[in-house]
């Protein structure tokens, strides 16, 4: 079974701190993304990657970055962090098509709650 | 790009009664449309999807209905359990790996 793992599961910091949040993914796929999570506003696209050192701008990538050195493993960076970035951030990888998926299927991580003070 | 409106945001129901989410999208080149079930602190899972080519999908309990020409699809759960109680998603994409999620349905279902 595809395991997403997040490296918290709650976070608090501080405003203006840089904060990582971590994941990492089992199943050698090629394609991660993360997310977050609103009330109300679903789920938001940040940032994706469809391979290493790949990196794609989503729908809201102001104030975060990313890094992926590693296949199995994506990290979001948020650079300076602010009040508004509280918030649950979901990671999530899938499996290109062209190699053999049979679906867009998306595997979750469990998520980070983060609480920016 | 794709822009996927979800109604409604929020669903009652007792328990053994029916449940229908609807989704739209924009995109006509859309063919994929995934819907995810996230139950209460946990990770979205997927439950079922359809693609473009096909106007209905069932699982046990639960069916997808396309109707392309629309531009919409709908999520039916029938004789609904409290276990079915979760905040549900549909997603669109068009081929790529990036679908484009709508804002959410939270079901309650009441015993």
């Amino acid at each position: 079974d595809v395991k997403v793992t997040q490296s918290s599961r709650y976070l608090v910091k501080r405003t203006g701190e840089k904060v990582f949040l971590e994941c990492v993914q089992d199943m050698d796929h090629e394609n991660m993304f993360w997310y977050r999570q609103d009330p109300g506003l679903g789920l938001r696209l940040i940032y994706f990657s469809y391979d290493v050192k790949m990196k794609e701008k989503g729908d809201i990538p102001e104030g975060y970055s990313v890094s992926r050195e590693k296949k199995e493993r994506f990290s979001l960076i948020l650079e300076s962090a602010s009040t508004n970035q509280t918030s649950m951030y979901l990671c999530a990888s899938s499996f290109p098509l062209l190699q053999g998926a049979t679906n867009e299927k998306l595997f979750f991580g469990s998520g980070t709650q983060l609480s920016v003070l | 790009g794709e822009n996927v409106e979800q109604h409604p945001s929020t669903l009652s129901v007792q328990e053994g009664d029916s449940a229908v989410i609807k989704c739209t999208y924009s995109d006509s080149a859309s063919n994929y449309f995934p819907w995810y079930k996230q139950e209460l602190g946990k990770r979205p899972q997927l439950i079922i999807d359809i693609r473009s080519n096909v106007g209905e999908k069932k699982d046990q309990r639960i069916a997808v209905t396309l109707n392309k020409t629309a531009k919409h699809f709908s999520l039916h759960i029938t004789e609904t359990q409290p276990e079915d109680s979760a905040v549900y998603f549909c997603a669109a994409s068009r081929g790529s790996y990036i679908p484009t999620f709508g804002r959410g349905t939270s079901l309650i279902v009441h015993p």
